[in-house]
């Protein structure tokens, strides 16, 4: 597609629910990058991935999340027992580089996340 | 503590007239800024970056301007229009890490 795709874009899980984000780059693209963005907030950093290794994955919160992009193309980010201070908005971002020159990178809508 | 910081939530303009979004960074070692552009509803869109090594950068009606011993940036918007009512994030990377640092945003309101 022409930009980079999330589903799904609303998700209520129960406290305790395991839920799964997708994240459908642009094709091509060889960095993607996971951002987290509480409401008022900047998105903060999650993990990033080359093709498909992931190089980055210090912003994770805790070891309830996982995040893979086995075929170096599409990801999906995993939130496991679920808890109220993981509703937020889960942004992915994509770039056919890894710098930032003459440009940043492409994001996707989110997927907004509500733990009931 | 907070690495990048946008200090006013909001900023309300006419329009026709200047808007200028600041931001003030602690870490001397970010090589490139960005700023972002969001819409309710969706994802932060690239508007305009600059390098370490510049102090300034224009784009049609956006301009970013950089003062590294104030580690202080700021975007101008001129002129501005009702279309950039938005929320403005600004950005810093360090290096080749890729890793985006943002700060809290500022809402910008143009007013007819």
């Amino acid at each position: 597609g022409a930009g980079v795709s999330q589903s799904p874009r609303y998700k209520v899980a129960k406290r305790g629910q395991d839920v799964a984000l997708r994240c459908d780059p642009i094709s091509g693209h060889v960095s993607l990058f996971w951002y987290q963005q509480a409401l008022g907030q900047g998105p903060e950093f999650l993990t990033y991935f080359q093709n498909e290794a992931q190089l980055d994955k210090s912003g994770l919160p805790s070891d309830r999340f996982f995040a893979e992009r086995p075929e170096g193309s599409v990801s999906t980010l995993k939130i496991q027992r679920t808890q109220q201070e993981d509703s937020a908005v889960y942004l992915c971002a994509s770039s056919s580089s890894l710098g930032q020159e003459g440009g940043g990178y492409t994001f996707g809508s989110g997927t907004r996340l509500t733990v009931v | 503590d907070q690495q990048v910081k946008q200090n006013s939530p909001s900023l309300s303009v006419q329009e026709g007239r200047i808007s200028i979004l600041n931001c003030d960074y602690t870490n001397s070692m970010f090589d490139y800024f960005l700023w972002y552009k969001k819409y309710p509803a969706e994802g932060p869109t690239f508007l305009i970056s600059i390098s370490s090594i510049k102090d300034k950068n224009e784009d049609g009606r956006f301009t970013v301007f950089l003062n590294k011993s104030a580690k202080h940036l700021s975007l101008h918007i001129v002129p501005s229009q009702p279309g950039d009512s938005a929320v403005y994030f600004c950005a810093a990377s360090e290096g080749n890490t890729g890793k985006l640092i943002f700060g809290q945003g500022t809402t910008l309101q143009v007013k007819p």
